[in-house]
């Protein structure tokens, strides 16, 4: 079956750091651009960023300010998120999320998600 | 940043009514326009991409329109599954953004 499973949520006090993971199965992860998108407690859905599929280009929200990093290990069919100075604002649930076409034919759609993971960002 | 702009927020509903949600852009986004289901606890799971293109395995009740500024997202007849919150998110340029959301409510 094809999924993504996301990992390294918790609870981190303001200012510190967090890095989620996102592990991919059961699909040529190294021909889709991957993307990161949160939901903060009660409200919608925010794109936080995007890489393409070889890791060149990428792509961030203006709200993050350069605190975020995106990459990924084709090797090991992996999508990263380096969280670093977080604030109480950060709180959310992150999902990965696969486009729904390979390559350079990336539509920015998005078909395939994890179930989450949850970041609390709190003294 | 392109702002995407749900209308209504919220919307009461009956099984078997005929749903019509609207999405408008800031600017032109041609047809770059995506269309997704969020039901409680779960993730978002695609029903439309590129305005009008239904995805793999959603049914039929459910279409897209329009292009440029304006979208719609119409439901023919609502099914009890049907009741989640619905969200645009245009994939024109990035930064990739996302209406606020449409809930659908039993009547």
């Amino acid at each position: 079956e094809v999924q993504l499973v996301e990992s390294g949520g918790g609870l981190v006090k303001p200012g510190g750091s967090l890095r989620l993971s996102c592990a991919a199965s059961e699909f040529t992860f190294s021909t889709y651009f991957m993307t990161w998108v949160r939901q903060a407690p009660g409200r919608g859905l925010e794109w936080v960023s995007t890489i393409s599929s070889s890791g060149t280009y990428r792509y961030y929200a203006d709200s993050l300010k350069g605190r975020f990093t995106v990459s990924r290990d084709n090797t090991k069919n992996s999508l990263f998120l380096q969280m670093n100075s977080l604030r109480a604002e950060d709180t959310a649930i992150y999902y990965c999320a696969r486009d729904i076409y390979t390559y350079n034919d990336a539509l920015g759609a998005f078909d395939i998600w994890g179930q989450g993971t949850t970041v609390t960002v709190s003294s | 940043d392109i702002q995407m702009t749900q209308s209504p927020s919220s919307l009461s509903t009956s099984i078997g009514d005929r749903v019509t949600i609207t999405c408008r852009a800031s600017q032109s986004i041609n047809y770059d326009l995506n269309w997704y289901q969020q039901k409680p606890g779960k993730a978002p799971k695609l029903l439309i991409h590129t305005a009008s293109r239904l995805q793999s395995g959603v049914p039929s009740r459910f279409s897209g329109s329009g292009s440029g500024t304006d979208f719609t997202l119409t439901i023919s007849s609502l099914q009890t599954e049907d009741f989640a919150t619905y969200y645009c998110q245009q994939s024109y340029t990035y930064p990739y953004t996302f209406g606020q959301g449409t809930k659908l409510e039993i009547k």
